[in-house]
């Protein structure tokens, strides 16, 4: 079964630092680009990120740009978003999301990061 | 950056019954549109791709069509399982694939 599996939220102060990971099973993660999303409470979805298969191309949204940084650990299936300078305006369910050249096809489940004090 | 608008904001339908929701592009995407599903306490479903393909294990009830700028999305005869929220996403413009603020279509 393709999987990815979010983790590494959770409540943190406005200016501190979080790292979700995201795992990945049941597909050659090492093949596709992947995608950072979240989304506010009561609102839309919001691409953040996106890395692609060798890490060769890595690009951001303007407002993650120079506050978050993706990566991904092929040999460990593993996607990851290090965020810091965390505002409050970034408290968000966070998905993984797997690239093709149509969409994203598949997405996990979310984590949830809350930044307050 | 390609705005992507979504109408209605709420779409009341009861089962069995006919839906429609509609996105449009700021500018031309040709047929580059996706559409996602999302449900509380899921991880979104994609739906729908090149605005017109069903993704994989997708029942024929969902289905879309327009190229350009202006888009439909329909689900012919709705089921309880499909009372969600809906987002349509461009993927025109790499790598800001931007999204739509999502329909919701709930029980009449």
């Amino acid at each position: 079964e393709v999987r990815l599996v979010e983790s590494g939220g959770g409540l943190v102060q406005p200016g501190g630092s979080l790292r979700l990971s995201c795992a990945a099973s049941g597909f050659t993660f090492s093949t596709y680009g992947m995608n950072w999303v979240r989304q506010p409470p009561g609102k839309g979805l919001e691409w953040l990120s996106y890395i692609a298969h060798s890490s060769s191309a890595i690009y951001y949204a303007d407002s993650v740009k120079g506050r978050f940084t993706i990566s991904r650990d092929n040999a460990k299936n593993s996607l990851y978003l290090q965020m810091n300078s965390l505002r409050d305006e970034d408290t968000a369910m966070y998905y993984c999301a797997r690239a093709t050249r149509d969409g994203y096809d598949v997405w996990g489940l979310g984590t949830l990061v809350t930044v307050s004090s | 950056e390609i705005v992507m608008t979504q109408s209605p904001a709420t779409l009341s339908v009861s089962p069995g019954e006919r839906a429609t929701l509609s996105c449009k592009a700021s500018q031309s995407i040709s047929s580059n549109l996706a559409w996602y599903q999302l449900k509380p306490g899921q991880a979104p479903r994609f739906l729908i791709y090149g605005a017109s393909t069903r993704a994989t294990g997708i029942p024929a009830r969902f289905s879309g069509s327009g190229s350009g700028t202006e888009f439909t999305l329909t689900i012919s005869s709705l089921q309880s399982e499909d009372f969600a929220v809906y987002y349509c996403q461009q993927y025109n413009n790499w790598p800001q694939w931007t999204f739509g603020q999502g329909t919701k279509v709930e029980i009449k």
